[in-house]
């Protein structure tokens, strides 16, 4: 079945370094969402991307996706200790009408 | 996120006894979708719903039981079949077509 694999599963940073998040999904995607989960709460949604080599920014966030639309990557810049959390990254699922799938997600901490 | 509820927030029972997780929406949303997500894990899908009266199986179905008898709600039956009951639910919405997931709070059941 379809895959979706995320590296690194934890990352420790200083404050004020950059920190890099990847997905690889083992089919061709439609499309892939970013979502973040705080500690202790829900996952929320950060962005989708649709086309190919498609590159978003929100503030410090830069989001890409790979020209074959199997991979995708979220970079931070400078982060802040708001960033701490798990980043997940997610794709429709083979088979199934709205159904996506997760990746494992990167545990992002940062030392202050 | 906004117009999903569930609750209680935290809840304990005793091994053996069933138990059903509330998911409300004000937001009109088709799809609904129930997940399971233990520590240091990512999300695993138990079971989705594309429109009132239909559901469909996730990757982790046993042992658990889903109803969709109105658009605004889907509640989750965690019966005494499944064998690790304890975990953080979560459950989610999508709009009609679409793949963003907009999660709920969640709720953290603990069976003693």
């Amino acid at each position: 079945g379809q895959q979706v694999m995320q590296i690194p599963q934890y990352q420790h940073v200083q404050e004020g370094e950059d920190f890099t998040t990847y997905c690889n999904s083992s089919t061709t995607l439609s499309n892939i969402q970013w979502y973040k989960q705080r500690p202790g709460g829900h996952p929320v949604f950060l962005i989708q991307l649709v086309k190919s080599g498609e590159v978003k920014k929100q503030k410090r966030l830069t989001f890409q996706f790979g020209e074959a639309k199997k991979n995708s990557s979220l970079h931070i810049t400078a982060t802040q200790t708001t960033d701490v959390g798990t980043y997940f990254c997610a794709g429709p699922s083979n088979g199934g009408y709205q159904k996506v799938t997760f990746g494992i997600g990167t545990k992002l901490q940062v030392i202050p | 996120d906004g117009g999903i509820t569930q609750s209680p927030k935290y809840l304990f029972r005793k091994e053996g006894q069933n138990v059903t997780l509330s998911c409300e929406q004000n937001l009109n949303h088709d799809a609904m979708y129930w997940y399971r997500q233990d520590p240091g894990q990512g999300l695993r899908l138990i079971y989705y719903s594309q429109i009132v009266n239909d559901f469909q199986k996730g990757d982790i179905a046993e042992g658990y039981s889903v109803s969709r008898e109105k658009k605004e709600s889907f509640p989750l039956t965690v019966t005494s079949a499944q064998k690790n009951p304890t975990a953080f639910y979560l459950c989610a919405i999508s709009s009609t077509g679409g793949h963003e997931q907009f999660f709920g709070p969640g709720t953290r059941l603990t069976v003693l």
